[in-house]
């Protein structure tokens, strides 16, 4: 079973505007991450935010999460056509292997 | 390239054949991982290294399923006797198992099995 949920499962915007996923969690966590992953490739680490952080930045990317809620979201500001790709949020479940959500598949169209 | 990098990137096999993939991590880590992935879904874990020693194996690693990281270095999985379910791409990663609980992994590209 998987222990994220993202939601959308699949979103669809215009080149510029901003991109939001969120992901929810079931189990206490140390640490969540978002990866991305372009068509048929591997993943690619994104972010990580802490269990005791609540907002984090990176570039054009801003991430949030909630302990109390057990969820996350990712938003992608200014987004580029570059951007399309599958998001993942990712938990690490007995201190070493990531449990993956099911993703959001972003296009951004030119 | 200092990346992970995984041999073949593409595997074609017929049902019943065994095939093994290889898997070379960052040089400096000493966690490797072995994730499936099928078409429109997430990772799932398979299995964990930590050095040589095999430390966690997913309900999914069947018996016919193997993999071994010798040295500490790069690792093998390999699947006996294929079947069509097997089809998906296997995704190794790595990451430094200090005492952060960041916990970051740097997936390599993955290898793609077909099983006709």
């Amino acid at each position: 079973s998987q222990q994220g949920e993202e939601d959308p499962q699949a979103l669809s915007i215009q080149e510029g505007e901003n991109a939001t996923m969120n992901c929810s969690y079931k189990t206490s966590i140390n640490n969540l991450q978002w990866y991305r992953q372009n068509s048929g490739r591997g993943l690619v680490h994104l972010i990580l935010i802490r269990s005791n952080e609540r907002e984090k930045h990176s570039g054009r990317l801003r991430v949030t999460l909630d302990t109390s809620k057990k969820s996350s979201s990712l938003l992608i500001t200014a987004s580029r056509a570059a951007d399309t790709a599958s998001y993942f949020c990712a938990t690490p479940v007995a201190g070493n292997m990531l449990t993956f959500g099911g993703g959001t598949r972003l296009m951004v169209k030119p | 390239d200092t990346g992970v990098s995984q041999d073949p990137r593409h595997k074609i096999t017929k049902r019943g054949q065994n095939v093994t993939f290889r898997c070379d991590p960052i040089s400096e880590h000493n966690r490797l991982y072995w994730y499936r992935q099928t078409l429109g879904q997430g990772p799932e874990f398979l299995t964990y290294f930590q050095n040589e020693a095999q430390l966690e194996k997913s309900r999914l690693l069947s018996d016919r399923f193997s993999a071994e990281r010798p040295k500490g270095s790069f690792s093998t999985l390999e699947i006996q006797r294929t079947e069509q379910g097997d089809s998906a791409m296997y995704l190794c990663a790595s990451s430094w198992g200090g005492a952060s609980v960041r916990n970051e992994q740097f997936f390599g590209p993955g290898t793609r099995l077909t099983v006709l």
